[in-house]
């Protein structure tokens, strides 16, 4: 069975502040995706990023980047000079390549950020 | 761009009522999922929908039941509520298999 696990619950840093978000996964499958969404306080769910099992290339999104090693099972979330409108609960999710009609998402339990100004 | 629509933004119901939760895909996605989120919690699987058909079910409840109609639009059906079936509940809307799912923003649900 797939599993996520995002290990910090509450992290708080100071505005420009680098900080880094933690995502290890489980899954039995060769095949499979990962994602990050982000949601503030407003409560919707927005999507950061989609990466596939294939895919181990590193991304950089302005002052967003992230890290998978598939060797330690890790999708890892960094936000380079954190700002007051980064405060949100980060969600690392994964979905697996079991039937063609597209598949579940398998969220972790989520990262709380506060930045602090 | 078109979003993911989901009708109502709020919602509150008594013990025992029925709700109806309507969600309207992004244009040209054939795959509608259902996620329940409670308070303080990550997102939970609900049940999904590929070309009108189920294509997956996970942690719903029997007292749940959705479809998805011809023009792709999908209702979750919620009776005899419980109190703790208050929550967010999210519909997502994607393509094929790995694809991103986008959601839509959420009815919140409070059964009193």
């Amino acid at each position: 069975a797939q599993k996520v696990t995002q290990a910090q619950t509450e992290i708080s840093v100071v505005e420009k502040e680098d900080v880094t978000l933690d995502c290890v996964y489980e899954t039995r499958d060769t095949t499979y995706y990962l994602f990050w969404y982000k949601q503030p306080p407003s409560g919707e769910l927005v999507f950061l990023i989609r990466r596939n099992s294939f895919d181990e290339q590193n991304e950089i999104s302005g002052r967003y980047s992230w890290n998978f090693q598939k060797s330690t099972s890790s999708f890892n979330f960094t936000i380079t000079a954190s700002q007051v409108v980064d405060s949100a609960v980060y969600f690392c999710a994964l979905s697996e390549a079991i039937n063609h009609a597209g598949n579940m998402l398998t969220f972790g339990g989520g990262t709380r950020l506060m930045v602090k100004p | 761009a078109a979003g993911v629509i989901q009708s109502p933004r709020h919602l509150i119901k008594e013990k025992r009522e029925t709700a109806t939760l309507k969600c309207y895909p992004i244009p040209r996605h054939d795959t509608v999922y259902w996620y329940q989120q409670g308070p303080g919690q990550d997102p939970q699987f609900l049940i999904s929908f590929y070309e009108k058909m189920q294509s997956d079910k996970g942690s719903i409840p029997d007292r749940f039941s959705a479809q998805q109609f011809s023009d792709y639009h999908s209702e979750l059906n919620m009776s005899s509520l419980e109190l703790g079936d208050s929550a967010l509940y999210f519909c997502a809307s994607g393509g094929l298999i790995g694809e991103t799912q986008y959601f839509g923003p959420g009815t919140r649900l409070l059964v009193l």
